[in-house]
């Protein structure tokens, strides 16, 4: 069945440092791909998305490409800020007709240091 | 805009007792999902309603939980009777439409200890 594999956190990184999560998806079908971020006492919400291979979504500095070679999506962030401290999730769409289910990975705690 | 609405926030029962959680989505929206959080499992979905018809229940753990969605504006999931293991973070999400690239909007969730 469709699944999501993240990288195992938690993530712990300085103000300004790279940030990489990893995210692997299984290749039924061509599924939308997205990531989400909750931040402490808060539902998920949308960070950003790609609906077809290699389309790149962005947004608040962070950046993910869909990689349908390597069924790939992997979040990146140039600098990261102490308010980017939160648990992030990758998730990917159903195929077929299940209307709009997702399926998320084990999601990815990420700590930012002043 | 008022964004997914869920009550209570917080709620502290009994182990037998019977829970009783609530959500309304964004006006408009006609695709519903129930998931549940914890630590050990992650986020789970366990139901989702599309036009107010469940379509696909199989992430119920049993039959203690029960999703109804009367209308557009309001769902409930039921847990009768409750138990320790089902303490958890309990989201509520809808989105426009239902379809794989569809964004979902999820609300703060309600926070369930069975004591």
């Amino acid at each position: 069945g469709d699944s999501v594999t993240q990288m195992e956190g938690p993530v712990t990184l300085s103000e300004e440092a790279f940030l990489t999560i990893n995210c692997t998806y299984t290749a039924t079908g061509y599924p939308s791909l997205f990531w989400y971020v909750q931040y402490p006492g808060e539902g998920l919400q949308l960070l950003l998305k790609a609906t077809k291979a290699d389309d790149k979504g962005s947004n608040k500095g962070f950046e993910a490409t869909y990689r349908k070679e390597t069924t790939s999506f992997h979040l990146e962030k140039g600098s990261v800020q102490v308010s980017d401290s939160a648990v992030y999730f990758c998730a990917r769409g159903a195929g077929g007709t299940s209307y709009g289910k997702l399926t998320f990975g084990q999601g990815t705690i990420l700590t930012v240091h002043p | 805009d008022a964004g997914v609405i869920q009550s209570p926030r917080h709620e502290v029962t009994e182990m037998g007792q019977e829970v009783t959680l609530r959500c309304k989505p964004i006006s408009g929206h006609n695709s519903l999902f129930w998931y549940r959080q914890t630590m050990m499992r992650g986020l789970e979905l366990l139901i989702y309603f599309n036009n107010n018809v469940p379509i696909d229940d199989s992430g119920m753990p049993e039959d203690r939980f029960s999703a109804k969605m009367p209308n557009a504006s309001f769902s409930t999931l039921k847990i009768q009777p409750s138990e320790p293991r089902d303490s958890a973070v309990y989201f509520c999400a809808s989105s426009l439409y239902a379809g794989p690239e569809v964004t979902q909007y999820f609300g703060p969730g309600t926070r369930l200890t069975v004591l």
